[in-house]
């Protein structure tokens, strides 16, 4: 049974550019939530997804969008990329009816 | 803002030692949850503990919940070198709602 699948691992971009990460939810979830993690600090909550509408979203720029497939997968997508930017993003998958989390092993962006 | 905040912010022990690590949020919750991250990557989910209990165990772990205080506390017992990573306190706001996560802590065990 797999777990979070993310994708790519690391990323490098230009300042200015547009990244598109990506992630497949632990089978059974339907439920995709997106974090960011600068280095040294704690994630950080961008937004939440199910059945394929974004349900919650954190203190985050509009340049910061998502979208979740109807097989529950889900894109991030980060346009404008400011050095700001890079960080770990983290996608987590649950249940909408349960309490547990699973984290996938993260996507490292580097702007530059 | 940080519902968590953990203590100490980095902790250094010798391999077979206990380490201690406290967290303490702010507003009340429904459950707190400890994850572990190694080296930068993907967290890993430790233990929850729900607002109507007081201590849990799972195999070296026991974690303790003062909800007067708001704190809770995670101990790792006779600690290895595989358990040097960083370690987070995090509360939902709600069934399957956002977790808000504290700094973290450091752990370091010597071998």
């Amino acid at each position: 049974d797999a777990g979070v699948t993310q994708s790519p691992t690391h990323l490098i971009k230009t300042r200015g550019q547009q990244v598109t990460l990506r992630c497949s939810p632990k089978s059974g979830h339907d439920t995709v939530s997106w974090y960011q993690q600068a280095l040294g600090q704690g994630p950080q909550f961008i937004f939440q997804y199910y059945e394929e509408e974004e349900r919650q979203r954190g203190n985050f720029p509009d340049r910061f969008s998502g979208h979740q497939f109807p097989n529950y997968s889900s894109e991030l997508n980060v346009n404008a990329l400011l050095l700001g930017d890079s960080a770990l993003y983290l996608c987590a998958s649950s249940f909408s009816g349960g309490r547990g989390y699973t984290f996938g092993s993260g996507t490292r962006l580097t702007v530059v | 803002s940080q519902q968590g905040e953990e203590d100490p912010q980095a902790l250094s022990i010798q391999e077979g030692e206990n380490a201690t690590m406290n967290c303490s949020y702010k507003t009340s919750i429904n459950n707190l949850q400890w994850y572990r991250q190694n080296s930068g990557r993907g967290l890993v989910h430790l233990i929850l503990i729900r607002s109507n209990e007081r201590e849990k165990h799972s195999g070296r772990l026991r974690v303790t919940l003062d909800t007067s205080k708001k704190s809770s506390s995670l101990l790792i017992t006779a600690s290895r070198a595989a358990d040097t990573a960083s370690y987070f306190c995090a509360s939902p706001t709600g069934a399957n709602s956002k977790l808000t996560f504290g700094k973290g802590i450091t752990l370091s065990v010597r071998p």
